[in-house]
């Protein structure tokens, strides 16, 4: 079975610090996709970043980047120069048929 | 309006009421989902629509029945649910087979509590 674990249940960091939110999963399937998607407290979740399988190089949008591991099936988010506007809910997502959600990391972002 | 819409946005119901859930896209997706979102646990697809047709029904209680009469429009119909029914209930869309693992895009949801 495909499953998505995010060991981190709450995170904090401090506003203008770096922070990395881990992620691992487990499938068999070789060709897939990863995700990041955040979730504020207006609860529409929007997507942060995505990783396809097959490349090597890690993705990276603006402050925020990846580091896949595929060998380890890890895929850690580092969000650089964090901002008050960070702070959210934060679930990593594994794509091969369908999608499989991870149960969500909260970051909380101190001023 | 663009990206993709939920109403209501909080509904309170008895169990034995009957109400219910709308979202509209107006992105051209041609995929639609509703999730159910629990906490402390990873998000639940419930069912899936390409092209208006339901390709996924993820062993849904009967109690949820949803409808797609176009590719813009979703409804989950509720009847006699239980309190442990309460949760957030999201849609979202997407383009099927596009090139980027079919990115979704979500609505804010309708936080249902069940009495």
């Amino acid at each position: 079975a495909q499953t998505v674990t995010q060991s981190q249940p709450e995170m904090s960091v401090q506003e203008a610090e770096t922070v990395t939110l881990s992620c691992t999963y487990d499938t068999s399937e070789s060709d897939y996709y990863l995700f990041w998607y955040k979730q504020p407290p207006s609860r529409q979740m929007i997507l942060v970043i995505r990783q396809e399988a097959y490349k090597q190089q890690n993705a990276t949008e603006n402050r925020f980047s990846v580091n896949f591991q595929k060998a380890a099936k890890s895929f850690s988010l580092k969000i650089s120069d964090s901002q008050l506007g960070d702070a959210a809910m934060y679930f990593c997502a594994f794509r091969a048929y369908k999608y499989i959600f991870g149960t969500g990391t909260r970051l909380k972002v101190l001023a | 309006e663009t990206g993709v819409t939920q109403t209501p946005r909080h509904l309170v119901m008895g169990m034995t009421n009957k109400k219910s859930l709308k979202c509209e896209q107006h992105l051209g997706h041609n995929a639609m989902y509703w999730y159910k979102q629990s906490a402390k646990k990873p998000l639940e697809l419930m069912f899936v629509y390409n092209f208006k047709e339901q390709t996924e029904n993820n062993s849904v209680p009967s109690r949820f029945s949803p409808e797609c009469p176009n590719s813009s429009h979703l409804f989950l119909h509720l009847h006699t649910l239980q309190p442990e029914d309460s949760a957030l209930y999201l849609c979202a869309s997407s383009f099927l087979l596009d090139r980027e693992g079919e990115k979704l895009f979500f609505g804010s949801g309708t936080q249902l509590s069940v009495l």
